[in-house]
């Protein structure tokens, strides 16, 4: 099946420094990602959809210079977190839309989750 | 109202009980439905999918859609304590590729 990986898998930095997260689909090509975030028994609140090439498409109140994405290959779509606080402290997973021909046009694959804690 | 609606549990249930997992949805657009299992602090996994009404089954997973009550499930038989973790349904439309509609998740708690 398709795989989808995240690094890192943890992170706790610093209030007011950036962390780098990158979602990679390891055995398909990806034109479109998606970052979602995560509080504790909470669903996935989606914040982005990634576009190989093109710049990302953000939902409604999510800041765009401050969650800041780049897809800039078929397989790594990559998510930073500028001068991040401790309000931004979550769990971050990506999916990859699954291509068509396998399980389906409208199926996402997720990754493992990034944890991240800002001190 | 939420575009889907799902209990969150925890629903308990004894190992080898069939489990039923449900959700509501309100947009009749909606054609692709997904089950996804989420283990605790694990990104979620893709269990089943369907596109439009009816059954599908995959080993010890029934899904259902009814998409005139507007109304999925998922069904677990010989239920197992690997399977406890965290149910979500997701719902994507029809018109070419677009995001996915999540449930809360149910929390499934299976004790031996």
């Amino acid at each position: 099946g398709a795989v989808v990986s995240q690094h890192p898998s943890w992170v706790i930095c610093k209030s007011g420094t950036s962390v780098k997260i990158e979602c990679r689909s390891l055995d398909f090509q990806a034109t479109t990602m998606f970052w979602y975030r995560q509080f504790p028994k909470q669903s996935l609140m989606l914040m982005a959809t990634s576009n190989e090439g093109s710049k990302a498409t953000y939902e409604q109140g999510v800041e765009k210079d401050k969650f800041l994405i780049n897809h800039a290959s078929l397989t790594l779509s990559t998510l930073t977190v500028t001068s991040a606080h401790p309000e931004d402290s979550s769990f971050y997973i990506c999916s990859a839309r699954d291509p068509p021909g396998l399980a389906g046009a409208e199926t996402q694959y997720f990754g493992p989750g990034t944890r991240l804690l800002v001190l | 109202q939420k575009e889907v609606e799902q209990d969150p549990g925890p629903l308990s249930v004894p190992e080898g009980a069939i489990v039923s997992l449900n959700c509501t949805y309100s947009n009749s657009a909606f054609q692709y439905f997904m089950w996804y299992r989420q283990y605790s602090r694990k990104g979620p996994e893709l269990l089943m999918y369907t596109y439009s009404s009816g059954n599908k089954e995959d080993g010890r997973f029934t899904a259902q859609v009814d998409k005139s009550s507007k109304y999925i499930s998922l069904f677990i038989r010989d239920s197992q304590p690997s399977d406890s973790a965290t149910y979500l349904c997701a719902m994507g439309l029809n018109t070419g590729f677009q995001k996915l509609v999540f449930g809360t998740g149910t929390r499934l708690l299976v004790s031996p």
